[in-house]
């Protein structure tokens, strides 16, 4: 499953396929992004980190990939498992002089058994 | 190591009433932010702080809200004379450094009535 950013936020996928999230951002002087899971009544959960000196960036079953060219960033899921059932948001930090993370609307992951 | 811990978890305040939230963030980390949620939205920035400095609160409303990190003891967002359009979940987030990743708390759920 994919969603596009600001005009898909809701994305449905089957358990097991891979999922792609992804996220456009306006600051082009924005060097430093954040994936974020959010489940319900609770606090955000960081999950993986880019610097605008990387364009990929693997964890545990998620890869973040930045194309500083169009200014969009994207989270992939694999092996979608139930517990990836939450709101997941782009984070950016704009520019080395700026600190204050700047959130995106989020997209909701549902994942389908 | 304990997260970042915010308390209460949930507070009800009459309008017109003063609301206290705190904030203890991870051990080491010197840097606060806190960010307000509505349902179903992102989270908007409010203010940055150091300890024992406001570095940013262009997020913050001008008047009833106020925040501090002292030497000692947590971080507090202060509102006074709630209103109903208080009402939200409030995060905290910690660092060590700007431009590095922030770590979120379980937040405070503010209902005005």
């Amino acid at each position: 499953g994919e969603s596009v950013g600001l005009h898909l936020p809701t994305l449905s996928v089957q358990e097991g396929d891979n999922s792609i999230i992804n996220c456009a951002y306006s600051n082009s002087a924005s060097d430093y992004f954040i994936w974020y899971k959010q489940e319900s009544g609770k606090g955000p959960q960081f999950i993986i980190d880019i610097r605008s000196n990387m364009d990929k960036r693997q964890g545990q079953r998620v890869t973040v990939l930045l194309n500083k060219t169009v200014k969009h960033l994207s989270l992939q899921i694999a092996a979608t498992q139930p517990g990836d059932s939450a709101v997941y948001f782009c984070a950016e930090i704009g520019g080395s002089n700026d600190y204050k993370l700047s959130f995106g609307a989020g997209t909701t992951v549902t994942v389908r058994a | 190591n304990a997260g970042v811990m915010q308390n209460p978890r949930h507070l009800v305040r009459r309008r017109g009433q003063e609301a206290r939230l705190r904030c203890s963030p991870m051990k080491g980390h010197s840097h606060v932010y806190w960010y307000r949620q509505l349902p179903e939205e992102g989270l908007k920035f409010m203010v940055y702080l150091q300890k024992e400095n406001i570095i940013d609160e262009s997020g913050m409303p001008k008047e009833r809200f106020s925040a501090e990190f002292p030497k000692e003891g947590p971080s507090i967002l202060r509102i006074q004379q709630v209103v109903r359009g208080d009402s939200a979940a409030y995060f905290c987030a910690s660092s060590n450094n700007k431009n590095t990743e922030a770590f979120f708390g379980q937040g405070t759920r503010l209902t005005v009535v």
